[in-house]
């Protein structure tokens, strides 16, 4: 699987959006980033993911540039709920119900009043 | 949506016990399930792979006699630290996966303290 690389830390303004980087410059055609977040003593919570074109839910919006070397996490208006650790995961799709998620350190998001 | 339940969530044991843990797909079937294991402002390490109906597949350095899991039905898999010492404390996650086009579920996690 592709390796992945985030800030370890951000800031963010209590209403603000909330811009989360990570870069996948080894990212291969077939992979797919995946953003998971993970409040403290929590399992991990699925966001949103995506192949090449951009994608929106709920949550919050997936970016992929057009080389799909780099990706960004949109929370449009972030809450101190936001707070958490979020993980940027690049790996193929399993097929049927097979295969893992391989973390790597995330980004822990600070959402501040 | 998919969702996985995991009991307990917290969990006191004397050193040298054994701790067995719980993870359910409420509503839905699991063929493949996944225990992963969390120290302390560390991230997710994966420990095994649970398979219903065959042998876990453990990842390298995870002792498979000292965690036992069984994947007896489709809904359910049990994690067991046998023979449990302090060091064993951490948070342990399982996770599944309803199918191909969705995304993988967490559950909420056991928080093991070996005392």
């Amino acid at each position: 699987d592709a390796k992945t690389t985030q800030p370890p830390s951000m800031d963010c303004a209590e209403g603000r959006a909330a811009n989360l980087p990570c870069n996948h410059s080894t990212i291969s055609g077939n992979e797919y980033v995946y953003w998971y977040r993970q409040i403290h003593s929590q399992g991990p919570q699925y966001i949103i993911h995506g192949l090449k074109n951009n994608e929106t839910n709920e949550m919050a919006s997936l970016i992929i540039t057009e080389d799909r070397k780099s990706s960004t996490l949109i929370l449009p208006h972030a809450t101190l709920r936001d707070t958490a650790v979020y993980y940027c995961i690049v790996r193929p799709p399993p097929r049927g119900s097979q295969g893992n998620l391989i973390f790597g350190k995330g980004t822990k998001l600070s959402v501040k009043p | 949506g998919a969702v996985v339940s995991q009991h307990p969530s917290r969990v006191i044991c004397k050193s040298g016990t054994s701790v067995k843990i719980e993870c359910r797909s409420l509503d839905f079937q699991a063929t493949t399930m996944f225990w992963y294991r969390q120290f302390p402002k560390q991230s997710l390490m994966l420990m095994a792979t649970s398979n219903e109906g065959s042998k876990a597949t453990y990842e390298q350095g995870v002792e498979k006699d000292k965690f036992l899991i069984n994947h007896a039905s489709l809904t359910l898999s049990t994690l067991t630290v046998t023979s449990a010492h302090p060091e064993d404390s951490s948070f342990y996650i399982c996770s599944a996966r309803l199918g191909a086009h969705y995304g993988y579920t967490f559950g909420s996690g056991t928080r093991l303290t070996v005392v």
